[in-house]
């Protein structure tokens, strides 16, 4: 089964230092992997995914994520975080069935990034 | 353009009563996903229309929970005889297509907040 595994519930760091958020995952075909970020009593913004070709997305906000496939890893990183990056990080990957992918996301468990001034 | 709507942003009802949550996706995507958010189950999926398909309700946790998409755009989820563990909130997302645009990125709305007491 499809599955998607984000190990820390949170990460602190102190503005203007790196920050990262751990992704990883298992599935069966391809995978196709997205970041999401949720502010306080707010919907999903997406952020980035990888589909194919480079390894290293770019996305919104400064952020960036890694693909490493020997690792099955999907890191997310920003090389300068902000104090208005703390919220909520999801990563997910699409579903996959034996006939290919499905509709639906699978999402991690979720990781609070909280930046301190 | 308009972003993925969702209404109401809060609802609360009594146990036992039923529910109704609205969801118009982005004009022109024809594949659209409900998915739950709750503090002890993160996020799960529900269910997913493309086009005129039939939609895949493999998510849905019981026969309390059903939903419906007219026109190929608005969507209603229903929920019948409301208990308590379905409070949660309930995430609409829309994407240009469904399972043959597995690297479509899927657009969330703000949510709907339910409250059952």
């Amino acid at each position: 089964a499809q599955s998607v595994a984000q190990p820390e519930d949170q990460v602190n760091v102190a503005e203007g230092n790196p920050l990262t958020v751990k992704c990883t995952y298992s599935v069966s075909g391809n995978p196709y992997l997205f970041w999401y970020v949720q502010y306080p009593n707010r919907g999903l913004q997406f952020l980035l995914k990888y589909i194919t070709g480079d390894n290293l997305v770019k996305g919104s906000y400064g952020f960036e994520a890694e693909f490493n496939k020997s690792q099955t890893s999907f890191h997310l990183k920003k090389p300068s975080a902000l104090v208005s990056d703390s919220a909520l990080y999801f990563c997910a990957v699409r579903d996959y069935r034996g006939s290919g992918n499905t509709g639906k996301l699978i999402f991690g468990q979720g990781t609070t990034l909280q930046v301190k001034p | 353009g308009a972003g993925v709507s969702q209404s109401p942003s809060n609802k609360v009802t009594e146990k036992g009563k039923d529910v109704e949550l609205r969801c118009d996706p982005i004009s022109g995507h024809t594949a659209l996903y409900w998915y739950r958010q709750s503090l002890g189950q993160g996020l799960e999926f529900l269910i997913y229309f493309q086009g005129n398909s039939a939609p895949d309700k493999s998510g849905l946790p019981s026969d309390r929970f059903s939903a419906e998409r007219t026109g190929g755009s608005v969507s209603t989820l229903t929920i019948q005889r409301t208990q308590q563990e379905d409070s949660a909130v309930y995430l609409c997302a829309s994407s240009p297509r469904g399972s043959g645009g597995a690297g479509d990125t899927q657009y969330f709305g703000p949510g709907t907040r339910l409250t059952v007491l």
